[in-house]
């Protein structure tokens, strides 16, 4: 169970494109999302936190109108990346916790590598 | 300021060999705590947890950890290293931190196994 799954799992798009990742909780439902970006070789590094039926929290330095998110449903949160350009290369991971957890444990997807021509 | 640190960037070690990943974090109280492992190109995989009571917790893959309040340490340990445990180990604590509480990562070990 919790398994979380990221689509695409690699993109490759050009420059001043937009680019959509899905991230979708398969079997639970996710009040709360998380979006992660990480850089080879580092850590991962929160973008945002995602709320079903609310707007985003986005960290300090993440620009919110460059990273779009929408958490519509308790299973689905999607992250835009609107014209990209080359630095925005980098793995995208998303995570979902489980909706009424006694806990705050996370789930994590697989990631999509976007790379941007 | 709220942070977790792994001291290590890169450990290698040979097969057959004991581990201890180490993990040290900074808050004003204790944070519940984790350990994931991630292979190249694929998301994380939780190792194990620490939350409260016995200080150590046993984990999947053979792993444990210790968690030292004094030390405000929480180091992964393995005690005979398989070649197929070569990859990043990042350790994280959930923290209440610019609001909110949020996962905070460490910079990540890269285990590397000599046969």
């Amino acid at each position: 169970g919790a398994v979380v799954s990221q689509h695409p799992s690699w993109v490759i798009c050009k420059s001043g494109t937009s680019v959509k990742i899905e991230c979708r909780s398969l079997d639970f439902q996710a009040t709360t999302m998380f979006w992660y970006r990480q850089f080879p070789k580092q850590s991962l590094m929160l973008m945002a936190t995602s709320n079903e039926g609310s707007k985003a929290t986005y960290e300090q330095g993440v620009e919110k109108d460059k990273f779009l998110i929408n958490h519509a449903s308790l299973t689905l949160s999607t992250l835009t990346v609107t014209s990209a350009h080359p630095e925005d290369s980098s793995f995208y991971i998303c995570s979902a916790r489980v909706s009424g957890s006694s806990y705050n444990e996370q789930f994590f997807g697989p990631g999509t590598r976007l790379t941007v021509l | 300021a709220q942070s977790v640190t792994q001291p290590d960037i890169h450990i290698t070690v040979s097969e057959g060999a004991s581990l201890e990943l180490r993990c040290n974090y900074s808050y004003g109280a204790t944070p519940y705590l984790f350990w994931y492992v991630q292979s190249p190109g694929q998301g994380l995989q939780l190792l194990l947890k620490y939350f409260s009571g016995d200080t150590l917790v046993q984990g999947i893959k053979g792993f444990e950890a210790e968690f030292k309040r004094s030390q405000s340490s929480f180091n992964l340990r393995k005690p005979s290293v398989h070649w197929s445990d070569a990859a990043e180990y990042f350790c994280a604590a959930f923290m209440f931190s610019g609001g909110y509480n949020k996962l905070i990562f460490g910079a990540g070990t890269r285990l590397a196994v000599h046969p």
